[in-house]
């Protein structure tokens, strides 16, 4: 089985400042996806970002971005300019390419000062 | 496009009792996922339903179940409740593109509290 490790519990970032998520995962599989989910104290999961593993280049969208290291089989996530509303658990999750469930991992608490 | 919409958000049992829980996807979604969240297991798997059929369960005993109509909408039904089923129950809708589910969009879930 896949498993997904988010090493960081917790995480704080300065307002306008950059923040690095980690996540590592553990698959014998080519073709798979990643992705990071967002939950907000409203406990709504928010999809962040997607990467496709058979692509090599790092997925973004606006102030987000991630770091795939396929060979190291890491997946960070990069938030830039960072905003109050980002504070939030973060999961990342893993997903095999014919497959149907997510993997998670146990997330990371990204608290956002002013 | 209206987003993932589970009912009820909050709901209280008694333990033995039984409870089902609903689900309707994102319209044009016919793959339905449900999944379990507590703060000691994090994040699990349930089940997966396309096309009324489910094609994935996850490590769960026999008392969860599930089904999904012809309209894709999703029912999840848990029996003689456990303490330990208190979670919140997490749905989540995607498109299908030969019949392999696209990114899971998931609904606010429903919160399980078992006395």
């Amino acid at each position: 089985a896949q498993t997904v490790t988010q090493s960081q519990p917790e995480m704080s970032v300065q307002e306008a400042e950059t923040v690095t998520l980690s996540c590592t995962y553990d698959t014998s599989e080519s073709d798979y996806y990643l992705f990071w989910y967002k939950q907000p104290p409203s406990r709504q999961m928010i999809l962040v970002i997607r990467q496709e593993a058979y692509k090599q280049q790092n997925a973004t969208e606006n102030r987000f971005s991630v770091n795939f290291q396929k060979a190291a089989k890491s997946f960070s996530l990069k938030i830039s300019d960072s905003q109050l509303g980002d504070a939030a658990m973060y999961f990342c999750a893993y997903r095999s390419a014919p497959g149907y469930a997510l993997n998670f991992g146990k997330g990371t608490s990204l608290l956002v000062t002013p | 496009k209206a987003g993932v919409t589970q009912t009820p958000r909050y709901l209280i049992k008694t333990r033995g009792q039984q409870v089902t829980l609903s689900c309707s996807p994102i319209s044009g979604h016919r793959s339905v996922s449900w999944y379990q969240q507590t703060p000691g297991q994090g994040l699990q798997f349930l089940f997966e339903y396309f096309s009324e059929t489910q094609r994935n369960k996850g490590n769960f005993p026999g008392r969860f179940s599930g089904r999904q109509f012809s309209n894709s909408r999703s029912e999840m039904n848990v029996s003689t409740l456990e303490l330990g089923d208190s979670a919140l129950y997490l749905c989540a809708s995607s498109l299908v593109i030969d019949r392999v589910p696209e990114t899971q969009y998931f609904g606010p879930g429903t919160r399980l509290l078992v006395l």
